[in-house]
């Protein structure tokens, strides 16, 4: 059974600072991984989706590698701004024919101006 | 472009009470939408995978008869709490997958999500 790990669960940092946030996942036959932000209350908001080819991808200030042998991958954020502050969310697809997303319980990133 | 919207945002109503929940996919066909609930500090966990003309495919413990879905159209799913009770308080999500060119590789988009509280 898939178990996607979130580290930290919660983080505060700097306006300006540079961050990493982790995700581990236990079964490596993964199709790809999705990195979500969630601000409260609301939905999801796809950032970034990486393919299990794949070793990272951009967008802006986000930058998401993976390491499916390892189970890893890690959202690096630079120049964090207070608007970033929100719920980030990392989900496993697996191989095979199910579309279904195992999510990790997300960290709570706080930008403090 | 990919928007998916979600309705109601909010519902308070007595146990005992019917809830219907509408997604709508509003600029892409999507054959397939999925039901997520996620309960307070929980990770989001799928309800069912919804497909359109057929039926729904629940995942293991969630109540097929509780948890009604239909999806009538390539661009609404709907989710029925079936006489709700305050255990079934929680933050449903929708999500619909467009079709074109591939759908393998086509992500997930999301909902804004519907709070349902049971009094």
């Amino acid at each position: 059974k898939q178990e996607v790990t979130q580290i930290p669960a919660a983080l505060s940092v700097p306006e300006g600072e540079n961050l990493v946030l982790n995700c581990s996942f236990t079964d490596s036959a993964i199709y790809n991984l999705q990195w979500f932000r969630q601000d409260p209350g609301k939905g999801l908001t796809s950032l970034l989706l990486i393919q299990s080819s794949q070793r990272e991808q951009t967008s802006g200030r986000l930058n998401a590698s993976l390491d499916k042998s390892s189970g890893r991958s890690t959202l690096y954020i630079a120049a964090s701004q207070p608007g970033d502050s929100a719920t980030y969310l990392c989900a496993v697809r697996r191989q095979g024919g199910s579309e279904k997303l195992v999510f990790g319980k997300g960290t709570k990133l706080t930008v403090n101006p | 472009g990919a928007v998916v919207s979600q309705h109601p945002s909010w519902v308070i109503c007595k146990s005992g009470t019917s809830v219907k929940i509408e997604c709508r996919s509003l600029d892409f066909q999507a054959t397939t939408m999925f039901w997520y609930r996620q309960f307070p500090k929980q990770s989001l966990m799928l309800m069912a995978t919804s497909n359109e003309g057929s039926k729904a495919t629940y995942e293991q413990g969630v109540e097929k008869d509780k948890f009604l879905i239909n999806h009538a159209s390539l661009t609404l799913s709907t989710l029925t709490v079936t006489s709700a009770h305050p255990e079934d308080s929680s933050f449903y999500i929708c999500s619909a997958r467009g079709t074109e060119p591939s759908y393998s590789n086509q992500p997930q988009h999301f909902g804004d999500g519907t709070r349902l509280s049971i009094l």
